[in-house]
């Protein structure tokens, strides 16, 4: 199975700030790779898919980039809705893999 | 708007089964695959399997093979997980997600609320 390592784990982050997280693949998924946000008690919500395709009603201010085995997802102005837990995940190689996470936890 | 709504939380003893329901509302039920993700307590996700009622085929995940049975009803817009020999590792919130293609790998949304299945002697 191809493995995502999101980093960091957790990021403190202030209202306003410039947010970014980085997924890794164990092996090339070229741009099959979508961007997930959950919060707590709630499932996950697709905000990316195809690396930096936006879905529609999400926030411009979330932006995804990358291809190949590395891809960032980038909050331009962290907003107080944006505190949560984000998920890459891979859809290139059966089975479809998860990142492990990344926590944004308010500084 | 497609809405998927997930059947109720479940208590089960070790070495039974679960099985989870999920409906589909507001769209083409058979034309969408839908997958199954699990999530234990304060960890990640994790894809289990899928169906594509069109096609009438399910995958696993090679963890699942042989403990995991996904099914769909279309008459009712329904699709099915079920998982036997339970042990507190399913302890998990099981959520369904539509497929956002036809294929065997695929992206997810929307999803179900989530159905908390604990595993407890």
């Amino acid at each position: 199975d191809i493995q995502m390592t999101q980093s960091p784990s957790t990021l403190s982050a202030s209202v306003g700030d410039r947010v970014t997280i980085t997924c890794r693949a164990s092996q090339g998924i070229s741009i099959w790779l979508a961007w997930y946000q959950q919060k707590p008690g709630k499932a996950p919500n697709l905000l990316i898919s195809k690396a930096s395709t936006l879905e529609s009603g999400v926030p411009s201010r979330f932006s995804g980039s990358g291809s190949g085995t590395e891809f960032t997802l980038t909050i331009s102005s962290l907003q107080p809705d944006d505190f949560a837990t984000y998920y890459c995940q891979q859809y290139n190689t059966f089975p479809a893999t998860f990142g492990q996470g990344t926590k944004v936890e308010i500084k | 708007q497609v809405q998927l709504v997930q059947s109720e939380p479940e208590v089960k003893k070790p070495g039974s089964s679960v099985k989870v329901s999920c409906t589909t509302s507001g769209g083409t039920f058979s034309n969408y695959g839908i997958s199954w993700v699990r999530q234990a307590p304060g960890q990640g996700l994790e894809w289990m399997g899928g169906i594509i009622p069109i096609f009438g085929t399910s995958t696993y995940a090679q963890k699942f093979q042989g403990r995991l049975l996904i099914t769909a009803d279309e008459s009712t817009g329904t699709a099915y997980m079920e998982l036997s020999s339970l042990r507190s590792e399913d302890t998990a919130v099981y959520y369904c997600a539509r497929d956002r293609t036809p294929a065997t790998v695929n992206w997810f949304d929307p999803w179900g609320q989530g159905t908390l299945v604990t595993v407890s002697s």
